[in-house]
């Protein structure tokens, strides 16, 4: 089983719709989690940190379930700038930091 | 307070040559990460360094591959003898010394094309 699992996508959805991605993790001592955005070609950029059992950034909430190893992300209200990969990425005590292959966005008018 | 800093940006090599990829990090941040990315692909995480120790290198290729972070100057990712399939965007990664769980925030990496 892979450290890190997300659904490759792509999602399209239309402007003003809500979609939610999930990513499975292996290792039960990841400690806390994140999620990227990559647009394409460029790096990836922090879009939210999740330490407990979640977090809520205007239209961005990150959800954590420990029991089973999972951490989702769901976007309201789509925007078209919301196009992106998505990738999802625990980290451990040691700090090493993996990310899943990345969940793919497309937001169509 | 520049960003994480790597360079070159676009490196083009011959098979058979040596490639040298440089990763400052930001100020402050003493942990240095290195990651592969395929094109259409998610990012590989290849080692992770703090200054002068490598502290995980579990993803870096067994041949060829070594990484360093000198206690003075830039992170250095070393290719040597490249290969076609070594062509990919590698992307540096630095996080300040504060433990488990502080983000890492990530240069704007280097397309290596071996021809």
């Amino acid at each position: 089983r892979k450290e890190v699992e997300q659904d490759p996508g792509p999602f399209n959805v239309p402007e003003g719709a809500t979609v939610a991605f999930n990513c499975t993790y292996s290792n039960s001592a990841s400690q806390s989690f994140f999620w990227y955005r990559q647009d394409c070609r460029k790096e990836p950029k922090l879009l939210m940190s999740v330490y407990s059992s979640g977090n809520e950034d205007g239209r961005f909430t990150a959800q954590l379930n420990r029991a089973s190893q999972y951490i989702s992300l769901l976007i309201r209200d789509s925007k078209l700038s919301d196009s992106a990969t998505y990738l999802c990425g625990p980290s451990y005590n040691t700090d090493k930091l993996i990310f899943g292959t990345g969940t793919r966005l497309q937001v169509f008018p | 307070n520049a960003g994480v800093m790597q360079n070159p940006r676009h490196l083009v090599r011959r098979r058979g040559q040596e490639a040298r990829l440089r990763c400052s990090p930001m100020k402050g941040h003493s942990h240095v990460y290195w990651y592969r990315q395929l094109p259409e692909e998610g990012l590989k995480f290849m080692v992770y360094l703090q200054k002068e120790n490598i502290i995980d290198e579990s993803g870096m290729p067994k041949e060829r591959f070594s990484a360093e972070f000198p206690k003075e100057g830039p992170s250095i990712l070393r290719i040597q003898q490249v290969v076609r399939g070594d062509s990919a965007a590698y992307f540096c990664a630095s996080s300040p010394e504060t433990g488990s769980g502080t983000e890492a925030f990530f240069g704007q990496g280097t397309r290596l094309t071996v021809v």
